[in-house]
């Protein structure tokens, strides 16, 4: 079954210091692999998306990791400001047609000052 | 550009009403999409729709309709409103192929009593 599992569920970490979030997923083939940033009451939005041949990539201080042979994926925050607070959703496309998207429930981040 | 809005915010429907949940883009995306989350879980993909006229189910389309009238609108309506229904609905649009990256409106929350 193509699956995305995301940890940890949820994060506090102080303003100022890194973290990485993970992704690992089931779903083959594989497309490509994006993370979305949801704040709280709004759609999601699009940080990156990575393609099966992408190891990393990054959009300011986000940088995602991709290994297609473990089937992994992160997403690093470096020097977190209180704007980082979010849930954050890793999304894997597969082969098929445009519901091909299978979505990770998330990672809700809390950086308190 | 608004991208994509989304009416109302919020509802509170009965058990057997019916309803439709607006949705509105100006970016001339071929591509509209129609999710549900639920709390914990990833989106879910209601219906999608690839230009006007053509729309098709997604994961989990029973309870709900659509209509592609034109590109720029794309409803989803409710009958019969149902407990299960109880979610938050997003709707989300794109361009064909480029970097496959979908837009997404705020959301509608939705309480089914």
């Amino acid at each position: 079954k193509n699956q995305v599992e995301q940890s940890p569920q949820s994060l506090i970490i102080l303003e100022g210091k890194n973290c990485t979030l993970q992704c690992n997923y089931t779903v083959s083939p594989f497309s490509n692999l994006r993370w979305y940033k949801q704040d709280t009451g709004r759609g999601p939005v699009s940080l990156t998306i990575m393609t099966f041949s992408e190891n990393t990539k990054s959009n300011g201080r986000y940088t995602a990791t991709l290994d297609a042979d473990t089937k992994q994926s992160s997403l690093h925050i470096t020097a977190s400001q209180l704007s980082d607070s979010a849930s954050y959703i890793c999304v894997v496309r597969g082969p098929g047609g445009n519901y091909q998207l299978i979505w990770g429930a998330g990672t809700k981040l809390i950086i308190k000052p | 550009n608004a991208g994509v809005t989304q009416t109302p915010k919020f509802r509170i429907l009965k058990i057997g009403q019916s309803m439709t949940l607006q949705c509105a883009q100006d970016m001339n995306h071929n591509y509209m999409y129609w999710y549900r989350q639920d709390p914990g879980m990833g989106l879910k993909l209601i219906y999608y729709s690839v230009g006007a006229g053509i729309t098709d189910k997604g994961e989990v389309p029973n309870g709900y309709n659509v209509s592609r009238s034109t590109t720029e609108d794309f409803p989803l309506r409710l009958e019969l409103a149902a407990p299960s229904q109880t979610s938050v609905y997003f709707c989300a649009s794109r361009l064909t192929g480029g970097a496959d990256e979908q837009y997404f409106g705020p959301g509608t929350r939705l309480t089914v009593t």
